[in-house]
């Protein structure tokens, strides 16, 4: 079946740091992972959407200067969440394409203290 | 714009209940339509999608969705609640305009809990 692993599944960091977190696709091969946040009211944002070979497309008020996303191969996606201040807390799900369905990780839960 | 309501915060049934969540989309052109479970502190995990065909669609654990153009709806069933489908549900839709255009429009979800 098709999985998404995501990591970490919890980070804490410091007001004005940086964390790094993971997507893999696991038993299949996505033609696009796309980056949501979900905030602690439970609404989803998209950040971005990347297909491998092409340009990353970010949505407004999210931008490659904040959120550098990395997609070498078609299972395994990064994204860094660069100063990290309280407002970029919340859930960050990773959704992998495989045909007309979106699979996704289990997300990366980020807290900014 | 595409836009997705679900109506209702909060839904509570007995184990053994039916039970049917509400969505209602609004957009005229091509989309895919999709169900999520969430659980609590958990991912999305994919319940079902409707593209075309059959407007009743079959999902995992005994879930399945109707879809009406008229009423622009895609409501949620299941015959008989378990406790584990406690979680809140998610109904998601995008636009089937191929290439990168793969955007999901989230509803706000509905509360699902089941009481034994």
């Amino acid at each position: 079946g098709a999985l998404v692993y995501q990591y970490p599944r919890r980070t804490i960091c410091k007001s004005g740091t940086s964390m790094r977190m993971e997507c893999q696709a696991v038993g299949f091969q996505a033609t696009s992972v796309a980056w949501y946040r979900q905030s602690p009211q439970k609404t989803f944002e998209l950040i971005a959407l990347s297909t491998v070979n092409s340009a990353i497309k970010y949505e407004q008020n999210f931008t490659q200067e904040k959120f550098p996303i990395s997609h070498p191969n078609l299972s395994f996606s990064s994204m860094t969440v660069l100063n990290a201040y309280l407002e970029d807390r919340g859930l960050y799900l990773c959704g992998a394409r495989q045909g007309f369905t979106q699979y996704f990780g289990p997300g990366t839960r980020l807290l900014v203290l | 714009t595409q836009t997705v309501s679900q109506s209702d915060a909060h839904v509570t049934v007995f184990e053994g209940d039916s039970v049917e969540l509400r969505c209602n989309y609004s957009y005229g052109g091509s989309i895919y339509l999709s169900w999520y479970i969430q659980h609590h502190g958990r991912g999305l995990q994919f319940l079902l999608k409707y593209y075309s065909g059959n407007p009743v669609v079959q999902g995992v654990n005994g879930f399945e969705a109707e879809f009406s153009k008229s009423d622009s709806s895609f409501h949620l069933r299941k015959a008989s609640v378990h406790w584990s489908d406690s979680a809140v549900y998610f109904c998601a839709v995008s636009l089937n305009s191929g290439g990168s255009n793969y955007k999901l429009t989230f509803g706000k979800g509905t509360l699902l809990t089941v009481t034994p």
